[in-house]
């Protein structure tokens, strides 16, 4: 079955500091999601990618899916404590389908 | 508050207990999902209703009983829990079932479950 795997498992970097984070499939994916998860609470949506090469942003964080749409990487410019969190991918594996796989998740600390 | 309200936050149950998770969504959305996270492994989809009509049971044991009596309510029933179901269950709702949303899901912020 297709999965998601996600790099680096975890991370702590100093505030101030850029850090990407990657989530690749083995096939194709016809849509891509990244969510943030504080520690034991539910997922907040961060943004989606659907078209090869796409790269989208929301205040500090931008994400981009590759050309084949297999691999997306979520790059976060000057990282803050607020930023601090698991970070997830989450994808439509099958054009059309609700069976949405997730990836593992990265857990991001930031040290002021 | 993401407009998907879980309670209780915390459970904690015997094995031989029976309890239920309640999950109710303000935002208008038509179907309902249950996701069950345990630690180091990606979430796993457990239950999926559309129009209050359950659309998906992915291998779910029949230890866990899904229940939607309308599109803004979702419960699951829990009886005879085994350690290993001791998990983070979050449940999320969509407008519409299938395709891409520029919004994704939206999720709870989930029951955190421990059988003891």
């Amino acid at each position: 079955s297709q999965e998601l795997e996600q790099s680096p498992q975890s991370l702590i970097v100093q505030e101030g500091k850029n850090l990407t984070i990657n989530c690749t499939s083995s096939k194709t994916l016809y849509g891509l999601y990244w969510y943030k998860q504080k520690y034991g609470e539910g997922l907040i949506f961060l943004m989606m990618l659907q078209k090869g090469g796409e790269e989208k942003s929301h205040e500090k964080i931008t994400a981009k899916l590759d050309e084949k749409k297999q691999q997306s990487s979520l790059h976060i410019t000057a990282s803050q404590p607020s930023h601090a969190g698991i970070y997830l991918c989450g994808a439509d594996p099958e054009s059309g389908t609700y069976k949405y796989i997730f990836g593992t998740g990265t857990r991001l600390k930031v040290l002021a | 508050e993401t407009g998907v309200t879980q309670t209780p936050r915390h459970l904690v149950m015997g094995m031989t207990n029976k309890k239920s998770l309640k999950c109710e969504q303000h935002l208008g959305h038509n179907a309902m999902y249950w996701y069950k996270q345990s630690a180091k492994k990606p979430l796993e989809l457990m239950f999926v209703y559309s129009l209050e009509e359950r659309v998906e049971n992915n291998s779910v044991p029949s230890r866990f009983s899904p229940e939607c009596p309308n599109s803004s309510h979702l419960f699951l029933h829990l009886h005879t829990l085994q350690p290993e179901d001791s998990a983070l269950y979050l449940c999320a709702s969509s407008q519409g079932l299938a395709g891409l949303s520029n919004y994704g899901y939206t999720f709870g912020s989930g029951t955190r479950l421990t059988v003891v």
